[in-house]
């Protein structure tokens, strides 16, 4: 069984700091790794994809990942109130037409 | 680009009656279209995986007999909600990819709201 985990949160973090959102996944062949953002009563909007090791930069975002210790990251800088939302990791694999969605992250950045 | 749009956005509906979602890919064809289904503070639940021109492949404990998927075109599949009941009010959302199902990231619909009364 493939799994995706994040913490559920909530995670509270003060406007203008670092949010910082975490998920491991379990499938070692894992290729493809992206993080969604929704809002709630919302449909999921893509943030970030990320398939190669290390840190990739998109404005106030920046995905980071770690396949050796099946490790991606979401850094936030500069939170703003309407950062707040459900953060949700999604990895693939080759082959796998089905992406493996975590739980989310609820993230509340504090005016 | 990689708009999908989703239709109605909401709809309330009377037990017994049927319902049906369409989701369309505006600017690109999708052979494969996702829906999912997600109840308050839930996470998403997958129901099924449809691929154009083939039967839809339903995850466990989806009734294929209820929730009836019809992917006609490289850029339209439907959802009917059968005999729709009130356990059944939910978000539903579909979602598809443009390129390779692995190494694409899914673009979802703006979801449609059921309610059944």
């Amino acid at each position: 069984q493939k799994e995706v985990e994040q913490n559920s949160g909530p995670l509270s973090v003060p406007e203008g700091a670092i949010a910082s959102l975490n998920c491991t996944y379990s499938d070692r062949v894992s290729q493809s790794f992206f993080w969604y953002r929704q809002y709630s009563g919302k449909s999921p909007e893509l943030i970030m994809s990320i398939y190669s090791n290390g840190d990739k930069e998109d404005g106030r975002f920046t995905a980071q990942l770690n396949k050796a210790s099946q490790y991606v990251s979401l850094l936030i800088r500069d939170s703003q109130p309407s950062d707040s939302a459900t953060y949700l990791c999604a990895v693939n694999s080759w082959g796998n037409e089905k992406l493996t969605f975590g739980t989310g992250t609820r993230l509340t950045i504090i005016p | 680009g990689a708009v999908v749009s989703q239709h109605p956005s909401r709809v309330i509906c009377k037990s017994g009656t049927s319902v049906k979602i369409e989701c369309r890919s505006l600017d690109f064809q999708a052979t494969t279209m996702f829906w999912y289904r997600q109840f308050p503070k839930q996470s998403l639940m997958l129901m099924a995986t449809s691929n154009e021109g083939s039967k839809a492949t339903y995850e466990q404990g989806v009734e294929k007999d209820k929730f009836l998927i019809n992917h006609a075109s490289l850029t339209l599949s439907t959802l009917t909600v059968t005999s729709a009941h009130p356990e059944d009010s939910s978000f539903y959302i579909c979602s598809a990819t443009q390129g390779e199902s692995y190494n694409s990231p899914l673009h979802f619909g703006n979801g449609t709201r059921l309610t059944v009364t």
